[in-house]
């Protein structure tokens, strides 16, 4: 079993739709998490920041954690066709990790006008 | 702010030549670099973690012998494809977290170099 799982899509939204990304770990030791937007051909892009559970809002998209499920999600709100691009969640913990990334393996969104 | 600058962004090398791929933090020192190394369709696999004055600690399976990596400042870490074969062809990507940050604070990526070996 991976340590993180995130459905790989693809997912095709219409142009305005609300988009929900969602990811499930395994490791308790995770407390940091992020999520990160790759264009075509381009390293990825930190869109969200969180650490522990709960929810964090910044403009359309929203970033929520839920320890106690060990489940992540990101809304994307008014989607656009500039939001087409590969979401990478991503996870790192205390102990020994020295703050390495642990990725899902990113969920390819279309939004169509 | 908090740019990471990857060079090239694009090589294409014969069987059995090295390629050097540098990575550099513009507007901040890292004393932490990482590695990684990304197949079409697929996550990131971290390669290796590239200290600032230190030896660099590799991921199990990576050769350290034929990923050479050298952190000689806190804005500069290069990786070196030794000998490379065509099953090196792949998108490499360096990371960098800002020294002033917390250790699990964000990294921050390049662009990635997409490498072809014929």
């Amino acid at each position: 079993q991976k340590e993180v799982e995130q459905d790989p899509g693809p997912l095709s939204v219409p142009e305005g739709a609300i988009v929900s990304l969602n990811c499930t770990y395994s490791n308790s030791a995770f407390q940091y998490f992020m999520w990160y937007r790759q264009y075509s051909r381009k390293g990825p892009e930190l869109l969200m920041y969180t650490y522990s559970s709960g929810n964090k809002e910044d403009g359309r998209f929203t970033a929520q954690v839920d320890k106690s499920s060990k489940y992540i999600s990101l809304f994307i709100r008014d989607s656009q066709p500039s939001d087409s691009a590969t979401y990478l969640c991503a996870m790192s913990g205390g102990g020994t990790s020295y703050g390495k990334l642990t990725f899902g393996q990113g969920t390819i969104l279309t939004v169509h006008p | 702010g908090a740019v990471v600058s990857q060079h090239p962004s694009r090589v294409i090398c014969k069987s059995g030549t090295s390629v050097k791929i540098e990575c550099r933090s513009l507007d901040f020192q890292a004393t932490t670099m990482f590695w990684y190394r990304q197949f079409p369709k697929q996550s990131l696999m971290l390669m290796a973690t590239s200290n600032e004055g230190s030896k660099a600690t590799y991921e199990q399976g990576v050769e350290k012998d034929k990923f050479l990596i050298n952190h000689a400042s806190l804005t500069l870490s290069t990786l070196t494809v030794t000998s490379a074969h065509p099953e090196d062809s792949s998108f490499y990507i360096c990371s960098a977290r800002d020294r002033k940050g917390l250790y699990n604070s964000p990294l921050h990526f390049g662009n990635g170099t997409r490498l072809t070996v014929t």
